[in-house]
């Protein structure tokens, strides 16, 4: 079965530290994944997506992410994390029949 | 502009009472979705609409029924509330059904049934 797997429920930075999420998932084709932000109160914004081609992606707010067919993994990145970036980060594949599938969802908190 | 809008953002209601919510896009999309939201963040997709028809509907009780007057809306009609339906909603539209493509997300409706 389809499935999507963030084995992290909190992770805690420093602001200005490099950030990863991590997601693994589990789909017998090649996927669409996304990355969406939740901020709290807020609807979710997408990130960023991966449909083909290039397996590094670029998204909004400077974050990035890696998709590893090897690995099926598709983890997210930063750089340095603005403690504007505290929200609740949530990876998702997307399926044939236009169903998304979503992780549980990983809190990110910043410290100042 | 608001992109997909719901209403109202909050809602709170006894059980056994039937409530609606209301979802617009002015995207121009022909798909749009419901979503649930618990209480541990755990998204999951109810039911998704294109041009009017229905196209997906996970497993929910009959008791929630999802109407679509046009393409623009699609509004949640829940009879008999339970304490088990509090949760955050969340409408969703995307531009085509074949194949995965991004949805956006409207702000969501917390229910809270008491």
């Amino acid at each position: 079965a389809q499935s999507v797997t963030q084995p992290d429920i909190h992770i805690t930075v420093s602001e200005g530290a490099s950030l990863e999420l991590r997601c693994n998932y589990s789909y017998g084709a090649t996927p669409y994944l996304f990355w969406y932000v939740q901020s709290p109160g807020q609807g979710l914004q997408l990130l960023l997506k991966y449909f083909s081609g290039d397996t590094l992606v670029q998204g909004i707010k400077g974050f990035e992410a890696e998709f590893k067919r090897s690995q099926s993994s598709f983890n997210l990145r930063k750089p340095s994390v603005h403690w504007s970036d505290a929200a609740e980060y949530f990876c998702a594949v997307g399926l044939r029949d236009d169903k998304i599938i979503f992780g549980k969802g990983t809190r990110l908190h910043i410290l100042p | 502009d608001t992109a997909v809008s719901q209403t109202p953002k909050y809602l709170v209601t006894q059980m056994g009472n039937d409530k609606s919510i209301k979802c617009e896009q002015n995207l121009g999309h022909d798909t749009m979705y419901w979503y649930k939201q618990d209480s541990k963040k755990f998204l999951k997709i109810m039911f998704s609409y294109n041009n009017k028809e229905l196209i997906i509907n996970e497993t929910v009780p009959n008791r929630f029924s999802p109407k679509s007057p046009d393409k623009a809306h699609l509004n949640l009609h829940i009879n008999s509330l339970e304490l088990g339906d509090s949760a955050v909603y969340f409408c969703a539209s995307s531009p085509r059904t074949s194949g995965s493509v991004e949805q956006f997300f409207g702000p969501g409706t917390r229910l809270t049934v008491l």
